[in-house]
């Protein structure tokens, strides 16, 4: 069965810094991840998503994501954190039969000035 | 021009009552989903539908019935409402159930039993 694990629940920076939210999936089969930023009170909104095709993947507001199938990984940066980033991010795997999003626990980011 | 929106945004009912929740999209999408999140923020799918059609049913209790009239509207009805189901449900839809297709979210709707 395919999961993800998110580490950490909670990430603060300081505004300016890296910022670095670690994803872990379990997949048999080739998988299909994605990036999703929630805002208080709001839906989610897709950052970046991996299809297979390049490893580096480039998403919104300057998030980059990089796909490490030795490592399972599928870590999410940004190399200079902004006020505006924080909110809940949450890393998900696209299931293979149905399509479903099996999501990791979310990790708030925090921006401190 | 919203592409997947939720009616209402806030729902506030007791215990026993039935509810429900209408969501639509505009962007032409063959599959529509329904997602749960609790008070950890969690989130875990409940029902997906393709075409009209049920293709995902993830062990939810039969008190909640999802209802889809037409490819662009995915309803969700709660019979007999408990205190657990208070969340925030999520409405998103997809291109299609299968292949590399991100899911766009509605704006949920939060559920709070009393």
């Amino acid at each position: 069965a395919q999961s993800v694990t998110q580490l950490g629940s909670h990430v603060s920076v300081s505004e300016g810094a890296l910022v670095l939210l670690r994803c872990n999936y379990s997949s048999s089969v080739p998988p299909y991840l994605f990036w999703y930023v929630q805002y208080p009170n709001q839906g989610l909104q897709l950052l970046l998503k991996y299809t297979s095709a390049a490893t580096l993947v480039k998403g919104i507001n300057g998030f980059e994501a990089e796909f490490k199938k030795s490592e399972t990984s599928f870590h999410l940066t940004k190399p200079s954190a902004h006020m505006s980033d924080a909110a809940e991010y949450f890393c998900a795997v696209s299931d293979s039969g149905g399509g479903k999003l099996i999501f990791g626990q979310g990790t708030e980011l925090s921006v401190k000035p | 021009d919203t592409a997947v929106s939720q009616t209402p945004k806030y729902l506030v009912t007791q215990m026993g009552n039935d509810k429900s929740i209408k969501c639509e999209q505009n962007l032409g999408h063959d599959t529509m989903y329904w997602y749960k999140q609790d008070s950890k923020k969690f989130l875990k799918i409940m029902f997906s539908y393709n075409n009209k059609e049920l293709i995902i049913n993830e062990t939810v209790p039969n008190r909640f019935s999802p209802k889809s009239p037409d490819k662009a509207h995915l309803n969700l009805h709660i019979n007999s409402l408990e205190l657990g189901d208070s969340a925030v449900y999520f409405c998103a839809s997809s291109q299609a159930h299968t292949g590399p297709y991100e899911q766009y979210f509605g704006p949920g709707t939060r559920l709070t039993v009393t």
